[in-house]
């Protein structure tokens, strides 16, 4: 199995661009989250879907978007890009079933917007 | 949500045992405590979760007193690829909404 696939890798956004983060996940899991990561600090979670067609917002969800049409795929989407948006972007998988799941990382997209 | 705090750095040497804390004062009854390790340029990736009491696995050991206020994750006989963010996660899995804190950066001296 591959886990969770995050594309691309990196990434340089001109400001006011626009582009989706793609991840998938073949563990058929139903949570999904996107976290972001700046330098030097922690995580923080942007958005994340029970399922789905359902998703809800994090911590920091301004400026972005996502959807999840499939259990598969969680895509967030950029619309205007901001120099505050230069992070590292990682997806994340869960079971839903029991109270102690454990997440599932992808090896995140380094995304720089100058 | 159950806040946690833990240090931000510590330092060890090779062969040592380090324990790292963190504190979660508002923990509920059916939150668990997970810790995940973290090397650059990579996501997180599991080590241990626990519910009470003592812990372990091949890799470490997790130790949580009665009142599950804090909980302390010990890594035996550290060596340099030890060197690593640790954070402790606290909470339900299956609201979706897992905050993670600051972490803590430890740095294995050889």
């Amino acid at each position: 199995n591959a886990g969770v696939t995050q594309t691309p890798k990196f990434r340089i956004l001109k400001i006011g661009q626009s582009m989706t983060l793609q991840c998938t996940q073949d563990m058929n899991h139903n949570y999904m989250y996107w976290y972001r990561q700046d330098p030097g600090m922690g995580l923080k979670l942007i958005y994340y879907s029970v399922g789905a067609g359902i998703t809800d917002k994090g911590e920091v969800p301004n400026g972005y978007n996502v959807s999840r049409s499939t259990t598969e795929d969680f895509p967030l989407r950029l619309e205007l890009a901001a120099p505050s948006q230069t992070s590292v972007y990682f997806c994340a998988s869960s079971y839903p079933d029991r109270l102690n799941e454990k997440l599932f990382f992808g090896s995140g997209t380094q995304l720089s917007v100058l | 949500l159950a806040k946690t705090t833990q240090p931000i750095s510590m330092d060890s040497y090779e062969g040592q045992e380090v324990n790292i804390t963190c504190s979660h004062n508002n923990i509920a009854t059916n939150d668990y405590i997970t810790w995940y390790q973290q090397f650059p340029s990579q996501g997180p990736r599991f080590i241990i979760q626990g519910y009470k009491t003592k812990v372990t696995n091949e890799v470490a050991s997790l130790f949580i007193p009665a009142d599950r206020k804090s909980s302390t994750l010990s890594l035996p006989r550290v060596s340099l690829s030890d060197t690593a963010v640790y954070y402790c996660l606290v909470g339900p899995g299956n609201t979706g909404k897992l905050i993670f804190g600051q972490g803590t950066t430890l740095q294995v001296k050889p």
